[in-house]
């Protein structure tokens, strides 16, 4: 079957630095992407890999292993608004998106 | 504010009762997706639409229908449903079905009772 996996939820102080993993077991790959989702509110796109390697983008960076199925979402000097779930979603082959169950970030002073 | 628009923000309904959930996006995508997101869990995809016509249907019972006049509209008609159905209902767009990122409205909190 399909699975994505990332820690249910993280902890953080102001100004650190935080970084949540996803792994994945798919059929076929055409990209990750990740999503922010403050509670109540919509899921929003952060960052989308489909090669190898780090794309940085502010604050937030995102990095991909294909080989290893396995990425991960970095936030630095983190504010409280940072706090919120995070959601890694994998396009199988299918183009079909399969997602993770998120990852609470909570950030304290 | 991310282009989609969903309403009700927030449904209580009998187990007897039909109501209509709407989605909205004047974003120009052509692809319009329902998931259901309950707590803790996966987002789970419902149905896609591209080009309005549904290319999806994952395995989601009859109670739950469907419906895309046009492509910038898409409702979820709802009737019979039961209380494990009470979840937040993500309609989102994107401009293709392929790898291009989704925009979601701020969702339907669906109580069933």
């Amino acid at each position: 079957g399909q699975n994505i996996d990332q820690p249910t939820e993280m902890t953080a102080t102001e100004g650190a630095i935080v970084q949540i993993n996803c792994t994945y077991q798919t059929s076929g790959f055409n990209g990750l992407f990740w999503y922010q989702q403050h509670a109540g509110e919509a899921p929003t796109f952060l960052s989308y890999n489909v090669l190898d390697g780090l794309e940085e983008k502010g604050r937030f960076s995102s990095f991909l292993s294909r080989s290893k199925g396995y990425s991960y979402l970095l936030l630095k000097e983190l504010q409280m608004k940072d706090s919120a779930s995070y959601l890694c979603a994998v396009l199988d082959s299918n183009y079909q998106l399969i997602w993770g169950a998120g990852t609470k970030l909570i950030i304290k002073p | 504010e991310t282009g989609v628009t969903q309403t009700p923000r927030h449904l209580v309904m009998g187990m007897t009762n039909k109501k209509s959930l709407k989605c909205e996006q004047h974003l120009g995508h052509n692809a319009m997706y329902w998931y259901k997101q309950s707590a803790k869990k996966p987002l789970e995809l419902m149905f896609v639409y591209s080009l309005e016509e549904r290319v999806e249907n994952n395995s989601v019972p009859s109670r739950f229908s469907p419906e895309c006049p046009n492509s910038s509209h898409l409702f979820l008609h709802l009737h019979t449903l039961q209380p494990e159905d009470s979840a937040l209902y993500l309609c989102a767009s994107s401009a293709l079905r392929t790898n291009t990122e989704a925009f979601f409205g701020q969702g339907t909190r669906l109580t069933v009772v």
